[in-house]
């Protein structure tokens, strides 16, 4: 069964702090590596995706991966209260466009 | 927006009663996948579409079908609704021309209450 693990949190930092989320997975075979972000009773939105080793960065967002070692991060500089959400991983299974997500993780920014 | 919909957005029903989920999409894009949502679980994929009227199973597709008989829409249908349906349902969409194949773009849900 391949897997992709995320802490369940929640994760609790103060505002303009940086938040650390991190992801393993089993499968490796994975060539794509993304970020969704998810508000409560909301549907996941893209964040970001990620297919090299090393550093991908979007504005506050940074994506690390690292495939020797089966993770992917994600940072987020100067958290803001509205960054409250949970974050998922989805890796892609095998060579196939088929995506498992992880079960998320819960971040709370305190204003 | 990658311009999906979801049809209904809420349903109760009742357990033994078949249940038929719509997701429409407006940018022709060639996959389409069918997902439930539940506390603890996360994401887990029911089937998915690779093009008209070319499907396969997910990870949890006991109970489900489905249906793709032209691009823009692929229909679920619980065959006889159980109150382990009870779920929030997602489409999601890829494929499209000029973004990447594997880049998943999700609807606004279904939540299905099974009674």
């Amino acid at each position: 069964q391949k897997e992709v693990e995320q802490n369940s949190g929640p994760l609790s930092v103060p505002e303009g702090a940086i938040a650390s989320l991190n992801c393993t997975y089993s499968d490796r075979g994975s060539q794509s590596f993304f970020w969704y972000r998810q508000y409560s009773g909301k549907s996941p939105e893209l964040i970001m995706s990620i297919y090299s080793n090393g550093d991908k960065e979007d504005g506050r967002f940074t994506a690390q991966l690292n495939k020797a070692s089966q993770y992917v991060s994600l940072l987020i500089r100067d958290s803001q209260p509205s960054d409250s959400a949970t974050y998922l991983c989805a890796v892609n299974e095998g060579s196939s466009y088929k995506l498992i997500f992880g079960s998320g993780t819960r971040l709370l920014v305190r204003p | 927006d990658a311009g999906i919909t979801q049809s209904p957005r809420h349903k109760v029903t009742e357990t033994g009663t078949p249940v038929t989920l719509r997701c429409h999409q407006t940018e022709n894009h060639r996959y389409m996948y069918w997902y439930r949502q539940d506390p603890g679980h996360g994401l887990r994929l029911i089937h998915y579409s690779y093009g008209v009227k070319d499907t396969d199973k997910g990870e949890v597709s006991d109970g489900y079908s489905v249906s793709r008989s032209k691009t823009e829409d692929f229909l679920l249908t619980l065959e006889s609704a159980t109150s382990s349906q009870t779920s929030v349902y997602f489409c999601a969409i890829s494929g499209f021309s000029g973004r990447a194949l594997d880049t998943q773009y999700f609807g606004p849900g279904t939540r299905l209450t099974v009674l």
